[in-house]
């Protein structure tokens, strides 16, 4: 069974001290893993595609790298406007369907 | 943004009635999707249409329906609404390649 496991659940953080959010998943062949952000009341929004193992993408003060058992949110210097819930997702391959995990709720205190 | 409208955004119905959402695209994307987002756990997929009048279950579809008859239109109904269907709804699209999703801003569905 396909699974998608974040942590922490939730993390908070003081306004420029780094840290990481952590993605753990199980898929038979993953086709792509996602980060999404989400504002509260808001929609998900895309933030980026990793489909390998050592791929990593840049987003300002985001960065997400992917190995074959999970992947990292990486946040430097964060600022209070990157106070948000960040969702993972895996898609299996030749599957139409994104698996969502529960998501890490970030505070960034001034 | 994309062109994702979800209706209504907030609806309150007692149990036992049909309820309908609506998501409407101007994107012309292929795949739509309905999800529902609870604490604890998470977006879980619903029902989704890789094309018009093609649809499939998802993980939790139970008590729900969906149809597609035009690309630009995807409905999810309750035909007889419980109290564990009050959720948040979110529909999505997918382009042809379907690697990214784009969500509407939810409905928030009550039922009493």
């Amino acid at each position: 069974e396909d699974q998608v496991t974040q942590s922490p659940e939730a993390l908070r953080l003081q306004e420029g001290e780094s840290s990481s959010l952590n993605c753990s998943y199980t898929v038979s062949g993953l086709r792509g893993l996602f980060w999404y952000r989400q504002d509260p009341g808001k929609g998900p929004e895309f933030l980026f595609t990793l489909y390998s193992a050592g791929e990593e993408k840049e987003k300002e003060r985001l960065k997400a790298t992917l190995t074959k058992k999970e992947s990292f949110l990486h946040i430097t210097a964060p600022k209070p406007e990157d106070s948000a819930t960040y969702l993972c997702a895996v898609q299996a391959g030749g599957g139409n369907q994104f698996y969502f995990g529960t998501g890490t709720s970030l505070t960034v205190i001034p | 943004d994309a062109g994702i409208t979800q209706s209504p955004r907030h609806k309150v119905t007692e149990t036992g009635t049909p309820v309908t959402l609506r998501c409407h695209q101007t994107e012309n994307h292929r795949y739509m999707y309905w999800y529902r987002q609870d604490p604890g756990h998470g977006l879980r997929l619903i029902h989704y249409s890789y094309g018009v009048k093609d649809t499939d279950k998802g993980e939790v579809s139970d008590g729900y329906s969906v149809s597609r008859s035009k690309t630009e239109d995807f409905l999810l109904t309750l035909e007889s609404a419980t109290s564990s269907q009050t959720s948040v709804y979110f529909c999505a699209i997918g382009d042809h390649t379907n690697e990214k999703l784009f969500f509407g801003s939810g409905t928030q569905l009550s039922v009493l």
